[in-house]
């Protein structure tokens, strides 16, 4: 069946680094544009970065644009999040998710259509 | 700038029917949504996407008595025969140009 699995959430110091990944099984991971998807405690829902299935293209929201890298390794099949210069605001659920909009339908729409169950990362002095 | 506007809360009765309504800010009547259920201390899960014509297609653990609609800017979901398991923070997701913007969320209490 279909899964994803994060990893890699912890407490951190602000100011210091973390590396979240996301391991994909079945599915078709690289027909799949990928994203990270934050969940701050007790707010909503909030995107982070996408990655296309080729990796070809990235983007990323404003608050985590120059600190955060997303990447993927479609012979591994897992998705990476790299977080750099950690604030106290990054504290959140991060979860990431399949989009195949772009591939299966060559669309340009970011349709979400399955989530993994997400890692706490706590960024905490 | 693309806004999903959601309504931040909504109540009914066991078995009853609620109508959760997604506004697409002005210009952007024509954009499909998804919709996504997070039921309490649990990750997000995909219900359906939603298209501006009103067609829908859900994912296949989707519930029946949930449904979908549109008119306009907005989009609908319908949950009918609401069940306990339904209570749960629901939002409406779009994209524009490199982003994906999700509406505020609308909690649904049983009552």
């Amino acid at each position: 069946q279909v899964q994803l699995v994060e990893s890699g959430g912890g407490v951190v110091q602000p100011g210091r680094s973390l590396r979240l990944s996301c391991a994909a099984s079945g599915f078709t991971f690289s027909s799949y544009d990928m994203h990270w998807v934050r969940q701050a405690p007790g707010k909503g829902l909030e995107w982070v970065a996408v990655i296309w299935y080729d990796g070809r293209n990235k983007y990323y929201a404003d608050p985590v644009k120059g600190r955060f890298t997303i990447s993927r390794d479609n012979s591994m099949d897992t998705l990476y999040l790299q977080m750099n210069s950690l604030r106290a605001e990054d504290t959140a659920v991060y979860y990431c998710a399949r989009d195949p909009e772009r591939y299966y339908f060559g669309s340009s729409a970011y349709i979400i259509d399955f989530w993994g169950h997400g890692t706490l990362v706590t960024v905490s002095s | 700038q693309l806004v999903l506007t959601q309504s931040p809360s909504v109540s009914a009765s066991l078995g009853a029917s609620v109508k959760l309504t997604c506004t697409l800010s002005s210009g952007h009547s024509s954009y499909a949504i998804a919709w996504h259920q997070q039921q309490p201390e649990k990750g997000p899960r995909y219900l359906m996407k939603l298209n501006s014509d009103g067609g829908h297609s859900k994912w296949e653990g989707t519930p029946d008595r949930f449904s979908a609609s549109s008119s306009g800017a907005e989009r609908y979901l319908t949950i009918s025969s609401l069940q306990s398991e339904d209570e749960a923070d629901y939002y409406c997701q779009t994209w524009g140009t490199g982003i994906v913007i999700f509406g505020g969320g609308t909690k649904v209490t049983v009552l």
